[in-house]
């Protein structure tokens, strides 16, 4: 089954302890990105990654870090997580390259991974 | 200006009415235009995709889009409470590559 596997589900911990958000496709996507989501918000592009090793800052970067060693795999690291990160977060992925083929293609999106930051 | 902008919610109808939902973008290089549906707490789904002018039916689904006016619409017909969420309006600009810009959503609810 085509999926994005976000791990954990939901997450409570403390501030300034190092955590990482995994996130996993199976549809071999070059492309993959972080988003937030907070009430009144909407959806903000936290990081994305066009394929292996090249990735680059979204809308809201700050306190945030990625790395793509792997085309299935981009996970998000809060190196000192601090309460403004208390959010949803979701990764989400699709094909990537240039002409319509590819502008056409949606993300699909994981289940979520809901963190809070006391 | 934000750069998608979604009609201010939230929109109630009753049930077996059209919901309209409308969302505005800025950017006149956009091409692709996607609406997502995202119930409390879940994951955004995607329902409908257009990048031609004119409508594009799917069940009771039909999305329509203005390039002109810079303006895209999803109509729910026959609206059902299971129709009740937050429709996500998304919009890939052509110097953006694969990145999509999001509205902030318009809650909808179907009343019985």
């Amino acid at each position: 089954e085509a999926q994005v596997t976000q791990n954990p589900r939901y997450l409570i911990t403390v501030t300034g302890k190092k955590l990482t958000v995994t996130c996993s496709q199976n549809m071999n996507h070059e492309y993959m990105s972080w988003y937030r989501q907070d009430p009144g918000l909407g959806l903000r592009q936290i990081y994305y990654s066009m394929n292996v090793e090249v990735t680059d800052k979204g809308d809201v970067p700050e306190g945030y870090k990625v790395s793509r060693k792997e085309k299935r795999n981009f996970p998000l690291i809060l190196e000192s997580p601090s309460p403004n990160q208390t959010s949803l977060y979701f990764c989400a992925s699709s094909f990537s390259g240039t002409g319509r083929l590819y502008s056409n293609q949606p993300q699909h999106f994981g289940d979520g991974t809901r963190l809070s930051i006391l | 200006q934000k750069e998608v902008e979604q009609n201010s919610g939230p929109l109630s109808v009753p049930e077996g009415a059209i919901a309209s939902l409308n969302c505005t973008y800025s950017d006149r290089g956009s091409q692709s235009f996607f609406w997502y549906r995202q119930y409390s707490g879940k994951s955004p789904e995607l329902i409908m995709s257009i990048y031609s002018n004119g409508d594009k039916e799917d069940g009771r689904f039909t999305a329509q889009l203005n390039k002109a006016s810079q303006y895209v619409s999803l109509l729910i017909r026959d609206s059902q409470p299971s129709d009740s969420a937050t429709y996500l309006c998304a919009v890939r600009r052509e110097t953006s590559g694969s990145r999509l810009t999001f509205g902030e959503g318009t809650q909808l609810t179907v009343n019985p």
